[in-house]
Formats: structure tokens, C-alpha cells, sequence
């Protein structure tokens, strides 16, 4: 079973570009949510998205955007970036979002991330 | 809002030695409790997760209890091996949420012979 794949794994922008990074979930997975990683600022959550719908929102400026598509897959895409966005981005996926308690299942799987710099 | 601390790292210990890193966490209502770890060049994998009070997660002889009463979830390792040098992550989920998820600053290990 193949797992959560992020593309590409590196990549290298200017101030002023914009990005877009691409995110395949587990088969059979609706659910895909986003984070960021800095050294800084650590794990942060930027959006989840479920049946092509953002379900959830973190507290990231609008020039973070995502969508997701028909067969799960998604996207996220910066905009006028800026040296603080290089960051590793990972995007995880889950059935459906929503844990089960009483068994633990649905929990996140993550994919390798993408690694963003911006000069 | 939710919060989740770790002891800083790193933390460096020789082979076969017990480990401890220490989580506490706020939430509101009943969090579900993560231990994610890092290897280097690599994205999170799931540890072990433990979703009601009491229960008691485990694997690769890693183990953390949920403790409501004191709202801590450590993580142990009786004997350390120096494949298991990452960087751990403890995380809570909001009640019923599995997507979103508030993690701690990450505790680097660091095993050696």
C-alpha cells in the first residue's frame, strides 16, 4: 500500500514567487491536512481539506491557499513569498479526519515533506 | 487555546540506557495523545497514541500513559538502541479531531555506542 506522497521533495524560489506543492494520500483516504515545519516556529498546522472542501483553518496569512480535487489529491500554494516561508511543508492523510476513540483508528499518516527555500 | 510542552533536548544517552522525555499538554474536553518521531531527511511517523484517560500506548518498546491528573503523556524506553536516535514529538488532538493536531517543540536523542 502505497503511502502519502509529496512532490517535489526539494525546491528552491526567489522572494516575490509563488509555489505550489503537490500532495497524493494513502488510497482510499479523503481526508488531507497541511503543516508547516520551522526551526522556529516548529509544527504548525495550516489547513485541512475533506471531500474538496477546507474543513479546517490555521492561523496562516491568505497567501496560503489549498484546494483538493476530486480523487483526494491536493494542493497548496504560496504566494508572494517570502524568506520566512522556506520551510519543510508536510502534508498527512486520514480516512476521514475524524479520530476514532475508542479504537485510535483514523489517525494521521505523513508524507517525507517538501522542502521549500526561498533566497 | 491547546498547548503541548517537552523537555528541551538534545537528549544523549548511551546505548541501553532507560529514556524519559517528558510531555505535559492543555486542552480543553478530552485530547487524544501522540508520540510522532522524526529520522533525519524524513517525514513524521506515528509512535504510539493513547486516546482516553489511563490508556497506556506502546510500541517498539516505547510506551506513554495518558495521565488526566496530571496532564502528562512521557514517553519511556527501558533500553535505548542507537537506531533510535530522531527527534520526538509529543501532539494532542481536539476531541474527535484527528486532523488537526497541536504539537510540542520536538526533543532531539541522540544514542551513542
Amino acid at each position: 500500500k502505497a503511502g502519502v506522497t509529496q512532490t517535489p521533495r526539494y525546491l528552491i524560489k526567489t522572494r516575490g514567487q509563488q509555489v505550489t506543492l503537490s500532495c497524493s494520500p494513502i488510497s482510499g483516504h479523503r481526508s488531507v491536512s497541511w503543516y508547516q515545519q520551522t526551526p522556529g516556529q516548529g509544527l504548525q498546522f495550516l489547513f485541512e481539506y475533506f471531500s474538496e472542501t477546507q474543513r479546517n483553518k490555521g492561523n496562516f496569512p491568505g497567501r496560503f491557499s489549498g484546494r483538493q480535487f476530486s480523487n483526494s489529491r491536493s494542493e497548496m500554494n504560496v504566494s508572494t513569498l517570502e524568506l520566512g516561508d522556506s520551510a519543510l511543508y508536510l502534508c498527512a492523510s486520514s480516512l476521514t479526519g475524524v479520530l476514532i476513540i475508542d479504537s485510535g483508528a483514523n489517525v494521521l499518516t505523513f508524507g517525507a515533506g517538501s522542502r521549500l527555500t526561498v533566497l | 487555546g491547546n498547548s503541548v510542552t517537552q523537555m528541551e533536548g538534545p537528549v544523549t544517552l548511551s546505548e541501553e540506557a532507560f529514556l524519559t522525555i517528558n510531555c505535559t499538554y492543555t486542552a480543553t474536553g478530552y485530547p487524544s495523545l501522540f508520540w510522532y518521531v522524526q529520522y533525519p531527511g524524513e517525514g513524521l511517523q506515528l509512535l504510539l497514541k493513547a486516546t482516553k484517560a489511563d490508556d497506556k500506548g506502546s510500541n517498539k518498546g516505547f510506551e506513554a500513559t495518558y495521565r488526566k491528573e496530571t496532564t502528562s503523556f512521557h514517553l519511556e524506553k527501558g533500553s535505548v538502541q542507537v537506531s533510535d536516535s530522531a527527534v520526538y514529538f509529543c501532539a494532542l488532538s481536539a476531541t474527535g479531531t484527528a486532523s488537526k493536531l497541536t504539537f510540542g517543540t520536538g526533543t532531539r536523542l541522540q544514542v551513542t555506542l
